[in-house]
């Protein structure tokens, strides 16, 4: 069964400047989405970016990207430039290409500093 | 675009009642709907797969007696909590896909509360 980690169960970072969040996954597939969500306080999860695994290029979403490392089973995401409304809990979610269940990580919970 | 609903946002009720949430997607017809479960500061916990005009799909330890799921249209799934008691009490979320798509939308949750 896949699993994903996050190993960061809180992260906090000063307003305007960068911070990435990690998340490592286990599978023993080759092809899979990797997605980033983010539920801020009003518990609504929003679709932060996404990620096919059989793309070498990294995901974009304006300040928003990731480092996605196949072979190391890592799926990282870089917030760029934080800003005030950034304070969420981000989590980590694969979906297999086969299936359509998404495996979720724990989630980091992101505190921008004024 | 891919605006998901879900109704009411919260509602409380007494032990042993029933309970019915809606899940709408507003914009798009959706194949397939998941309904999740989430405690308070942890992760989403499938609790069913449902697919338009067919019967829901649960998750391994997931009661489908008490949980309800119905599918009945493109755009409508419904979960209801059935004899509900203060165990129950969860936020419940649900998503939408779909079919050619591979991303899931969520609606806003809705917060049970049993007494």
């Amino acid at each position: 069964a896949q699993t994903v980690t996050q190993s960061q169960p809180e992260m906090s970072v000063q307003e305007a400047e960068t911070v990435t969040l990690s998340c490592t996954y286990d599978t023993s597939e080759s092809d899979y989405y990797l997605f980033w969500y983010k539920q801020p306080p009003s518990r609504q999860m929003i679709l932060v970016i996404r990620q096919e695994a059989y793309k070498q290029q990294n995901a974009t979403e304006n300040r928003f990207s990731v480092n996605f490392q196949k072979a190391a089973k890592s799926f990282s995401l870089k917030i760029s430039d934080s800003q005030l409304g950034d304070a969420a809990m981000y989590f980590c979610a694969y979906r297999s290409f086969g299936n359509e269940k998404l495996t979720f990580g724990t989630g980091t919970r992101l505190t921008i500093i004024p | 675009g891919a605006v998901v609903s879900q109704h009411p946002s919260w509602v409380i009720c007494k032990s042993g009642t029933s309970v019915k949430i809606e899940c709408r997607s507003l914009d798009f017809q959706a194949t397939t709907m998941f309904w999740y479960r989430q405690f308070p500061k942890q992760s989403l916990m499938l609790m069913a797969t449902s697919n338009e005009g067919s019967k829901a799909t649960y998750e391994q330890g997931v009661e489908k007696d008490k949980f309800l799921i119905n599918h009945a249209s493109l755009t409508l799934s419904t979960l209801t909590v059935t004899s509900a008691h203060p165990e129950d009490s969860s936020f419940y979320i649900c998503s939408a896909r779909s079919g050619f798509a591979d991303t899931q939308y969520f609606g806003p949750g809705t917060r049970l509360t049993v007494l």
